[in-house]
């Protein structure tokens, strides 16, 4: 069973910082998808950061890059420049290639970012 | 993107009745998501509801507490029966983005306290 571990419950970090925030997860998959998703306190989610696991290169958006290691089967995401705006749960999610219905959750980063 | 709506936002029920949540899109898809997030934990999927046929539920999750209905492509509703504390969560409906890529949109959420 794939399995999706944040191991940071709570982290912090003053604004214009950069901040990292960790992931990993199980499979036995080659080909899969991860994601950063965000939820900010009015709860609805968005997605930040998508990666394909067949892509070696870290994807990037904007001020949000990833740390794809796939030996290592880690999935970091680092925000740079934080802002206040920033200040939201995130979960780090994965998702199978062969069932795209199906995303696995972690159980979330809650950010706070200070003025 | 797709918007969606739930209603409702909140609500706070007794023990042993039940709630129907609903869950408006601005365009058609053919699959809708229900998902549970329970106090301080992560997403569970509950069920994947298709239009015209019944919906497959995820281990843990049976009908009979969870019926869904899917009438058309762009509606759905999700029940939650005979309700006990433990039914305390917030229940997100999602859609897929059309591709293959695996990003849902979420709707804000139901945020529902059973006493």
């Amino acid at each position: 069973a794939q399995t999706v571990t944040q191991s940071q419950p709570e982290m912090s970090v003053q604004e214009a910082e950069t901040v990292t925030l960790s992931c990993t997860y199980d499979t036995s998959e080659s080909n899969y998808y991860l994601f950063w998703y965000k939820q900010p306190p009015s709860r609805q989610m968005i997605l930040v950061i998508r990666q394909e696991a067949y892509k070696q290169q870290n994807a990037t958006e904007n001020r949000f890059s990833v740390n794809f290691q796939k030996a290592a089967k880690s999935f970091s995401l680092k925000i740079s420049d934080s802002q206040l705006g920033d200040t939201a749960m995130y979960f780090c999610a994965f998702m199978p290639s062969y069932n795209t219905d199906k995303l696995i959750f972690g159980t979330g980063t809650r950010l706070q970012v200070f003025p | 993107s797709a918007v969606i709506s739930q209603k409702p936002s909140r609500d706070i029920c007794q023990r042993g009745t039940s709630l129907t949540i609903q869950c408006q899109v601005d365009s058609q898809v053919t699959m809708m998501f229900w998902y549970r997030q329970q106090p301080g934990q992560s997403l569970t999927l509950i069920a994947t509801a298709n239009q015209g046929s019944e919906a497959t539920y995820e281990s843990g999750f049976v009908i009979d507490k969870f019926p869904i209905s899917r009438p058309n492509l762009t509606f759905s509703t999700l029940t939650v029966s005979n309700m006990s504390p433990e039914d305390s969560s917030i229940y997100l409906c999602s859609v897929g983005a059309g591709s293959t890529t695996g990003e849902l949109f979420f709707g804000e959420g139901s945020r529902l306290t059973v006493l």
